[in-house]
């Protein structure tokens, strides 16, 4: 597809699991950002990728989280040992690798910790 | 640090209204990139305007206009004539020339758009 596409749309989980999402960016765009969403919330940044790197990690929220890109395209965000706070919307996005270009979002996983 | 503030958090219009949303951000660049996201009841974040802070001219397209001001650090958006079709929450976003490319986000202002 041309867009972002996110999966799995939506993931229950039972505390104490660990979970993995999957972002696939649109094609050619260099950078690659994850936002988290709480219900009825701002956009919490997590962390960025230009490439296969990660120069800002700074968004990540605890050493359960983390995230890697391969191949300049798909990233993969895991969240070890989840926890009833981790319930959110994870929002993927990626851009062109210039500043001022938009960010383009895709549907988000819906992850709901049990 | 980087910070963008919407203070208004939910606004209720009747159709056909005008209605403006307030964008004010921080930053200490001195080149930077202001965004607004519509966000519909589908969730999926949809991207609507990008400004730049050397271009301070203001743009209209369609119903929608808006309005950057360096010397007031805002951005404001306007929607004439609201439609049913506009009820969603809208973020504001700035991107720095810095080390941090992030997108950092407003908390949003959620339009409630009445028949």
């Amino acid at each position: 597809g041309a867009g972002v596409s996110q999966s799995p749309s939506n993931k229950v989980t039972e505390k104490g699991k660990d979970v993995e999402l999957r972002c696939d960016p649109i094609s050619g765009h260099t950078a690659l950002y994850w936002y988290r969403q709480s219900l009825g919330q701002g956009l919490e940044f997590l962390i960025y990728f230009q490439g296969n790197s990660a120069p800002d990690k700074s968004g990540l929220p605890s050493d359960r989280f983390s995230a890697e890109r391969t191949g300049g395209s798909v990233s993969t965000l895991t969240i070890q040992r989840t926890q009833q706070e981790d319930s959110a919307v994870y929002l993927c996005a990626s851009s062109l690798a210039g500043l001022n270009t938009e960010a383009f979002f895709g549907q988000g996983t819906r992850l709901t910790v049990v | 640090a980087q910070k963008v503030t919407q203070a208004q958090t939910e606004i209720s219009v009747v159709e056909k209204e005008d209605v403006t949303l307030d964008c004010v951000y921080e930053t200490r660049d001195t080149t930077y990139y202001l965004f607004w996201y519509k966000q519909p009841p589908s969730g999926e974040l949809v991207f609507l305007i990008r400004r730049n802070s050397f271009d301070e001219q203001n743009e209209i397209s369609g119903r929608y206009s808006w309005n950057f001001q360096k010397s007031t650090s805002s951005f404001n958006f306007t929607i004439t004539a609201s439609q049913v079709v506009d009820s969603a929450v809208y973020f504001c976003a700035l991107r720095g020339s810095g080390s941090a490319r992030q997108l950092t986000f407003g908390s949003g202002t959620q339009l409630t758009v009445l028949p």
